[in-house]
């Protein structure tokens, strides 16, 4: 089963242009991780974020974790063509990882 | 070592036909999971192992999907019985698992999956 829901389902954006994406989740975490998904191809995993922390950085890369509100938003600045992707959270709190519904990126040369 | 590969990539089979799938997970990594794809939808987890044993079986694996690893090694993912149901993108991922203090760091490295279509 799916931990919860992403939004946007779908996002269009030219390069240079930051993309955000948010997940919700359902159950309490000890750690939340996004994942992004090239199209029939496995996922590869970009960031984790542990339950204690409240924003964490990498690269061109930005997580926020809300536990009050059980979310979690993903933002990608200076996007560029090579992101476009599909993007997943998941959440890990006991040993396997439960993954969100994803939100597919589109970027525009 | 070149990260976790799966065979095959794709297999088109007839209902009611057996299927196995094999991953050969990142040598030195004492976990290995198995997950279902379907299209516009996040992996669902199906079971996973440390070493050798399965340690957790996810309701969706029913009585026609059995899971192996052996030697704590490589995995094989067994369908019996196929059903047009059961075509999806089937994803394995391994692990280190690492735990420190009470957090577990759990980040898992997936190959390129095998997508299986039942006709």
């Amino acid at each position: 089963s799916q931990q919860g829901e992403e939004d946007p389902q779908a996002l269009s954006i030219q390069e240079g242009e930051n993309a955000t994406m948010n997940c919700s989740y359902k159950t309490s975490i000890n750690n939340l991780q996004w994942y992004r998904q090239n199209s029939g191809r496995g996922l590869v995993h970009l960031i984790l974020i542990r339950s204690n922390e409240r924003e964490k950085h990498s690269g061109r890369l930005r997580v926020t974790l809300d536990t009050s509100k059980k979310s979690s938003s993903l933002l990608i600045t200076a996007s560029r063509a090579a992101d476009t992707a599909s993007y997943f959270c998941a959440t890990d709190n006991t040993d396997k990882l439960i993954f969100g519904t994803g939100t597919r990126l589109q970027v525009f040369p | 070592d070149t990260g976790v590969s799966q065979d095959p990539r794709h297999k088109i089979t007839k209902r009611g036909q057996n299927v196995t799938f094999r991953c050969d997970p990142i040598s030195e990594h004492n976990r290995l999971y198995w997950y279902r794809q379907t299209l516009g939808q996040g992996p669902e987890f199906l079971t996973y192992f440390q070493n050798e044993a399965q340690l957790e079986k996810s309701r969706l694996l029913s009585d026609r999907f059995s899971a192996e690893r052996p030697k704590g090694s490589f995995s094989t993912l067994e369908i019996q019985r196929t059903e047009q149901g059961d075509s999806a993108m089937y994803l394995c991922a391994s692990s280190p698992w690492d735990r420190v203090g009470v957090l577990a760091k759990n980040i898992q490295y997936f190959g390129a999956g095998t997508r299986l279509s039942v006709l």
